[in-house]
């Protein structure tokens, strides 16, 4: 059955340093997202990527994080310049119609910025 | 703006007990609603996704039901077993790029 791949699983970084997330959605699919998990909270959005832009963010999404689809199967979440309260975990989604369609996630990365 | 909200927080029940979660969000002008499990430390697995034309979807053992006009969905588990156990997410869809919302999640325990 077709998943969505994300790597890495777990990732340690210090405060400041530049991170790169993968996730390698579900080969037809057109829309991918990424969303976050802070330790006991909500699941939360972040941003909607499709036709290789941005097709809406939230206010979390700011000019520290950026995302694109470098080579047409890799989509990547990248943080400029990581500080503490980024530590969460990072779903990447897709799915393959937009609005109605069901959204498939990956495992999640898991980030501690220390 | 949406908020989505789940009751219990968290459910104990002995191995066999049929069980209903509950999901209330505040805005019914939404597109769908999708039912995730969590297990620890993982991902989010879609168990069902409700369009919002639709009342019920029924997979295996589960059933989710939806009123959009009151604001709530429920999952139902029948014949609850400890691999059920895990934190069950309802998540609320506006359609548009597909922007979802969480509710908080119901941890359950299946007791053997």
């Amino acid at each position: 059955e077709p998943e969505v791949t994300q790597t890495p699983s777990h990732q340690v970084t210090q405060m400041g340093q530049e991170v790169i997330l993968r996730c390698v959605p579900i080969s037809n699919h057109l829309y991918f997202y990424w969303y976050r998990q802070i330790l006991g909270q909500k699941v939360e959005f972040l941003v909607s990527f499709y036709n290789n832009e941005i097709s809406e963010k939230s206010e979390i999404f700011d000019d520290q994080f950026s995302v694109e689809r470098p080579d047409g199967s890799n989509f990547t979440l990248k943080i400029r310049s990581t500080k503490l309260e980024d530590s969460a975990m990072y779903f990447c989604a897709s799915s393959r119609v937009q609005g109605a369609g069901e959204l498939f996630f990956g495992e999640g990365s898991r980030l501690t910025v220390l | 703006k949406q908020e989505v909200t789940q009751i219990p927080a968290a459910l104990s029940v002995p191995e066999g007990e049929n069980l209903v979660l509950n999901c209330s969000f505040t805005d019914s002008a939404i597109y769908n609603l999708q039912w995730f499990r969590q297990d620890p430390g993982k991902g989010l697995t879609s168990l069902l996704l409700i369009q919002s034309s639709q009342r019920e979807q029924t997979s295996g053992r589960l059933n989710a039901s939806l009123d959009k006009s009151s604001g709530r969905s429920t999952l139902y588990i029948a014949a609850s077993q400890p691999g059920d156990s895990a934190t069950y997410l309802c998540a609320v869809g506006r359609g548009g790029y597909q922007k979802v919302t969480f509710g908080t999640g119901t941890k359950l325990q299946v007791i053997p």
